[in-house]
């Protein structure tokens, strides 16, 4: 079982739909929780970052964090063509620097 | 600012050859990680360096070794090449106490053939 599993994708959606991303995780130590957005041909985007558990909300992107159940998630409301990408979510634990990311979801938006 | 840089962009190598890799970190950031993305997978970590060392290692064979130089930039050496080793090698800088990478490069796409 990987320490990361990410929802298999592509996913399609129509313009101002509401997306749910969602990814489950094996590593109890795990603290610190990312979602991040990469663009064809381009280095990943940090669009989200929790510590712990709980939600975060930055425009039109909500992160959620369950860590009694190990899973994460990311909403976008509203969604645009422009968000059309691939999302990665990723995590780390305290001691280690290194991140663990998920294998990605790829998103299509259609205007 | 520029932020995260790094050359070559696209390189093509033969099976068996060495290929060096650079990174030159976010103005302000003193810590350079590497990351390799193989087509359709997420980044797994190669390493991470501060104050020009090697502070800690992913599951990555000797093959794969890196330099940090006095002004944080940094280097990704990568020894008798596989095809496996064919991917999106990412550089990504941070401040020693963050706990998040916010910076990445645009990558080095590598293909061994």
């Amino acid at each position: 079982q990987k320490e990361v599993e990410q929802d298999p994708g592509p996913l399609s959606v129509p313009e101002g739909a509401i997306v749910s991303l969602n990814c489950t995780y094996s590593n109890s130590a795990f603290q610190y929780f990312m979602w991040y957005r990469q663009y064809s041909r381009k280095g990943p985007e940090l669009l989200m970052y929790t510590y712990s558990s709980g939600n975060k909300e930055d425009g039109r992107f909500t992160a959620q964090v369950d860590k009694s159940s190990k899973y994460i998630s990311l909403f976008i409301r509203d969604s645009q063509p422009s968000d059309s990408a691939t999302y990665l979510c990723a995590m780390r634990d305290g001691a280690n620097s290194k991140l663990t990311f998920g294998k990605g979801i790829t998103l299509s938006v259609r205007p | 600012d520029a932020g995260v840089t790094q050359s070559p962009t696209h390189l093509i190598k033969t099976r068996g050859q060495q290929v060096t890799l650079r990174c030159s970190p976010k103005s302000g950031h003193d810590t350079v990680s590497w990351y390799q993305q193989a087509l359709g997978q997420g980044p797994q970590f190669i390493f991470q360096y501060y104050e020009e060392e090697e502070r800690q290692r992913g599951n990555f064979p000797d093959r794969f070794s890196g330099h940090q130089f006095p002004n944080y930039s940094s280097e990704l050496n990568v020894n008798a090449l596989l095809l496996g080793d064919s991917a999106l090698y990412l550089c990504a800088s941070s401040l020693v106490w963050e706990r998040t990478e916010a910076f990445f490069g645009q990558g080095t796409r590598l293909t061994v053939v």
